[in-house]
C-alpha cells in the first residue's frame, strides 16, 4: 500500500494567516491526490481533487499543488470556519490510502 | 442533493458480525455510474478504506480486510450494506459510507455520510 504522510500533525494559527499543509506519498501517484476537511462531529468534506481542482462551492482561498510524491494544501487567509482537521488521500493505486490528518487550531 | 446516512448497532460483541446500512437519499443508488464505499476511522487514528460496490454487484475490498468483508446493495430500499465478520476490539471505529462518482475515478469517495460509532466489546 502507498503510505501518505502529512505534516504537521497539528498547527495553531490566527484568522487571516496563510497556512500550508504538506502530504508526501511513499511512491509516485501522479496528480491523483485529494484533500478533505472534517469539522468535529461532521462528515469529511471533499475540497480538492486531482491535486489542484477545487470542488464546486469551495472558496478560492483554498489551493492545492504538487505532483509525484509531494503535495501541499494552502489556505491563503484563514477564516473561522476553516478550523478543522484536513486529510489527504491518494487515489492513484489500489487500495486508496489517507494521510494521518492535520488539525488546524485557533491560536 | 444526494445525502448518505449510516445506521446500525453501536455495540457488537467480539467474534460476532458487524452489520451497517447506508441509506441514500436525494438520488438513486441504481444509476450504475457511482461507487458506494465504506471507510472507517478508529479513535485517534487515520482513515482506512474498507471497500466499495459498483453497479450493484461489482465489489472490491481492501486486502487487509478482504477475508472478513461483504458489501451489498438493496436497490429496492436505496441502501447499501457492510458486513464485517469475526470482529475484535481493533474493529472499534467510526464507520462512514461514501459515494464516489465515475468522473473522479473509482478510488475517490467524495461525498460522505456523518459516520456511526461501532464499539466491539463484551
Amino acid at each position: 500500500d502507498i503510505q501518505m504522510t502529512q505534516s504537521p500533525s497539528s498547527l495553531s494559527a490566527s484568522v487571516g494567516d496563510r497556512v500550508t499543509i504538506t502530504c508526501r506519498a511513499s511512491q509516485g501517484i501522479s496528480i491523483y491526490l485529494a484533500w478533505f476537511q472534517q469539522r468535529p462531529g461532521k462528515a469529511p468534506k471533499s475540497l480538492i481533487y486531482a491535486t489542484s481542482t477545487l470542488q464546486s462551492g469551495v472558496p478560492s482561498r483554498f489551493s492545492g499543488s504538487g505532483s509525484g510524491t509531494d503535495f501541499a494544501l494552502t489556505i491563503s487567509s484563514l477564516q473561522p470556519e476553516d478550523f478543522a482537521t484536513y486529510y489527504c488521500q491518494q487515489y492513484n493505486s489500489f487500495p486508496p490510502t489517507f494521510g494521518g490528518g492535520t488539525k488546524v487550531e485557533i491560536k | 442533493q444526494v445525502q448518505l446516512q449510516e445506521s446500525g448497532p453501536g455495540l457488537v460483541k467480539p467474534s460476532q458480525t458487524l452489520s451497517l446500512t447506508c441509506t441514500v437519499s436525494g438520488g438513486s443508488i441504481s444509476t450504475g455510474i457511482d461507487y458506494w464505499n465504506w471507510i472507517r476511522q478508529p479513535a485517534g487514528e487515520g482513515l482506512e478504506w474498507i471497500g466499495r460496490v459498483y453497479n450493484s454487484e461489482s465489489t472490491r475490498y481492501n486486502p487487509s480486510l478482504k477475508s472478513r468483508v461483504t458489501i451489498s446493495v438493496d436497490t429496492s430500499k436505496n441502501q447499501f450494506s457492510l458486513k464485517l465478520s469475526s470482529v475484535t476490539a481493533a474493529d472499534t471505529a467510526v464507520y462512514y459510507c461514501a459515494r464516489g462518482e465515475q468522473r473522479f475515478g473509482e478510488l475517490l469517495p467524495n461525498l460522505w455520510g456523518r459516520g456511526t460509532l461501532v464499539t466491539v466489546s463484551s
